[in-house]
């Protein structure tokens, strides 16, 4: 079964600057990768996702992430925040196979200083 | 922009009555499925449904839960004695080919 690990649950940011969030997957072959966005008390909002090819990709918001196979890593990067980022992150993998079943990461909470 | 719709937003139910959560997909997908988030927690996968039957379910997803999709568009999940524990965010997606899910706004039950 697949796993996703969010090491960090809480990150404070001062706005501007440069924001990393960590995501390692388990899985035995190369799964789809998502970042989602949650406001709070809102839904989840679709970031971007990896299904194959380039392991760099572009997303909503400014928001960019790499797959990395051999790290198993899917890391969220976004070089410069703004005050609106603050929201919940949470990493996610699935299994075209399962009917693309999405397993979570715990979550990480962003903070952002002004 | 195609969206997937949930109601109600919230509800507020006595432990033991029936809850029915209602969701409709985005109209040409063809998988449905329902995560829950419990306050603080994780989002957490229920259930799938493909081809008008359940296609995976988890753990959680016990007998108290049953899903339907009655009339070709709405897509309903059933709780039918709820308990404490059930106070959750529920979560409603869709997905065209089993790719990217798309998530509703969330329903959030609270069970007193």
């Amino acid at each position: 079964a697949q796993s996703v690990t969010q090491p960090d649950i809480h990150i404070t940011v001062s706005e501007g600057a440069s924001l990393e969030l960590r995501c390692n997957y388990s899985y035995g072959a190369t799964p789809y990768l998502f970042w989602y966005v949650q406001s709070p008390g809102q839904g989840l909002q679709l970031l971007l996702k990896y299904f194959s090819g380039d392991t760099l990709v572009q997303g909503i918001k400014g928001f960019e992430a790499e797959f990395k196979r051999s790290q198993s890593s899917f890391n969220l990067r976004k070089p410069s925040v703004h005050w609106s980022d603050a929201a919940e992150y949470f990493c996610a993998v699935g299994v075209k196979a399962a009917g693309n079943k999405l397993t979570f990461g715990g979550g990480t909470r962003v903070l952002v200083k002004p | 922009e195609p969206e997937v719709t949930q109601t109600p937003s919230h509800q507020v139910t006595q432990m033991g009555q029936e809850v029915i959560l209602r969701c409709v997909p985005i109209s040409n997908h063809l998988y449905f499925y329902w995560y829950r988030q419990i306050l603080g927690q994780k989002v957490e996968f229920l259930v799938s449904f493909y081809n008008n039957e359940i296609s995976e379910k988890s753990e959680i997803f016990d007998d108290q839960f049953s899903v339907e999709r009655p009339d070709g568009s709405n897509f309903t999940l059933k709780i039918r004695s709820t308990k404490l524990e059930d106070s959750a965010m529920y979560f409603c997606a869709s997905s065209e080919s089993g790719g990217e899910l798309f998530f509703g706004e969330g329903s959030r039950l609270t069970v007193l």
